[in-house]
């Protein structure tokens, strides 16, 4: 049972363009939304974050868009650059009697090129 | 400032033997985990431990077990390694309540 879901395993964009990766979750407790990024032979980076009581969050190049009503998270990097290029992981969290459960997308390989 | 760090980096053992893998963090996390990474299954959650002296077991946790005996160190023990434990292996620390990880960098495992 995947709760987190992206589709897409990867993304070519041209750079200085708007790259926009995509995420839908099934579970309906999750209240936090994040996105992660992650270089080869690299643990994995947060990136940004937004709680399930908004429905945006920006950081500089980086915005998040959540829409509750279709379970779907958004992340969208303008404009992209060649360093952009990574694996992005989508993840979402909630209380889980005791500690916070964090599940995770299977990833998608996000390329930029110059 | 270390952040997450973990030992070895890279680890090749034969079917059958044991090994632990180390995790040492400095950001004063109550929470910690050890996820692993395979190609096309994203991070799925092996253990965890929500403060020292607790733990409890994630979504795959079947050939490993765990010990935070302290705050700063959360270990990751196979007792008897198999091929399907090749993989490479995330610990991390959350910062509370907000799901935010801070992972090390990762130990790569091969099992033969």
């Amino acid at each position: 049972d995947q709760q987190v879901k992206q589709n897409s395993p990867s993304l070519s964009v041209q750079e200085g363009r708007i790259s926009i990766l995509n995420c839908d979750y099934t579970n309906s407790m999750f209240d936090y939304f994040l996105w992660y990024k992650k270089y080869p032979a690299e643990g994995p980076t947060f990136l940004i974050s937004i709680s399930s009581i908004k429905d945006k969050n920006e950081d500089g190049r980086f915005t998040v868009f959540l829409n509750k009503s279709a379970k779907h998270l958004s992340l969208h990097i303008v404009p992209s650059q060649p360093g952009d290029s990574a694996v992005y992981f989508c993840a979402a969290s909630f209380d889980s009697g005791g500690y916070q459960k964090v599940t995770f997308g299977t990833g998608t390989k996000l390329q930029v090129i110059p | 400032n270390a952040g997450v760090t973990q030992t070895p980096k890279f680890q090749v053992l034969k079917t059958g033997q044991s090994m632990t893998l180390q995790c040492a963090q400095d950001m004063n996390h109550n929470s910690m985990y050890w996820y692993r990474q395979d190609p096309g299954m994203g991070l799925r959650l092996i253990y965890y431990s929500a403060s020292e002296g607790t733990t409890d077991k994630g979504e795959v946790p079947n050939g490993y077990n765990v010990s935070r005996l302290n705050k700063r160190e959360f270990s990751l023990r196979l007792e008897s390694a198999a091929p399907s434990q090749t993989s490479v292996y995330f610990c991390a620390g959350m910062v509370e309540w907000t799901g935010e990880l801070f992972f090390g960098e990762g130990s790569r495992l091969t099992v033969l």
